[in-house]
């Protein structure tokens, strides 16, 4: 079964950080870029990056709002994913969900998301 | 970045209606438009990839449709378990970008 666990949510102070981490199982994980896509309370979903696969160097992409303060890394052999997040604001509090893009598709599986807190 | 806009941003419907639901980029995106279905409290379940290319297992009675600019969704007999929040995403270029959202409610 393709499984995607996000963990390491919590509450956080402003200005602290957090690093989340994403294990996935059921499918060649090195092969996939993976996104990271959040959801604040009572408000839309938003894309947060991604971090493309071997083939692709690893390079990363960020949504502005977070960009130069969370960095998106992978381990292949380890099937994991990470989100470390800096310098964290109110405005980070969400529901973040990691997801898998394969070749020719885009977050067709979805973990059930950790939930951050900045207060 | 390219904008997305979704209209309308809710509605009401009835079991066995056929829903639509249209998303508008702010510059040409070609194919590359995804629609998700989003529950309170679950993840977000991916439906349609590539504009118009079912994702494996969803229900063919989701469709989508259009390129370039205009896409739409549309779910053919709206049944309980399609109450939910529905989003577009553009692929095309960085950010990905999120439509606002659009609310299915019961009527």
């Amino acid at each position: 079964e393709v499984q995607l666990v996000e963990s390491g949510g919590g509450l956080v102070q402003p200005g602290g950080s957090l690093r989340l981490s994403c294990a996935a199982s059921g499918f060649t994980f090195s092969d996939h870029h993976m996104d990271w896509v959040r959801q604040a309370p009572g408000k839309g979903l938003e894309w947060v990056g991604r971090i493309r696969n071997k083939a692709n160097g690893y390079t990363t992409e960020y949504a502005a709002p977070v960009r130069g303060r969370f960095t998106i890394s992978r381990d292949d052999s380890k099937n994991s994913l990470y989100l470390q997040m800096n310098s964290l604001k109110t405005e980070d509090t969400a529901v973040y969900y990691c997801s898998r893009s394969p070749s020719g598709n885009i977050l067709d599986v979805w973990g059930q998301g950790t939930t951050v807190t900045i207060s | 970045d390219t904008q997305m806009t979704q209209s309308p941003s809710s509605l009401s419907a009835s079991v066995g209606d056929r829903v639509t639901i249209t998303c508008r980029a702010s510059q040409g995106i070609s194919s590359s438009l995804a629609w998700f279905q989003k529950k309170p409290g679950k993840a977000p379940k991916s439906l349609i990839y590539a504009a118009s290319s079912l994702q494996s297992g969803v229900s063919s009675k989701f469709s989508g449709s259009g390129s370039g600019t205009d896409f739409s969704l549309t779910i053919s007999s709206l049944q309980p378990e399609d109450f939910a929040t529905y989003y577009c995403l553009q692929y095309k270029t960085y950010p990905f970008t999120f439509g606002g959202g659009t609310k299915v409610e019961i009527k």
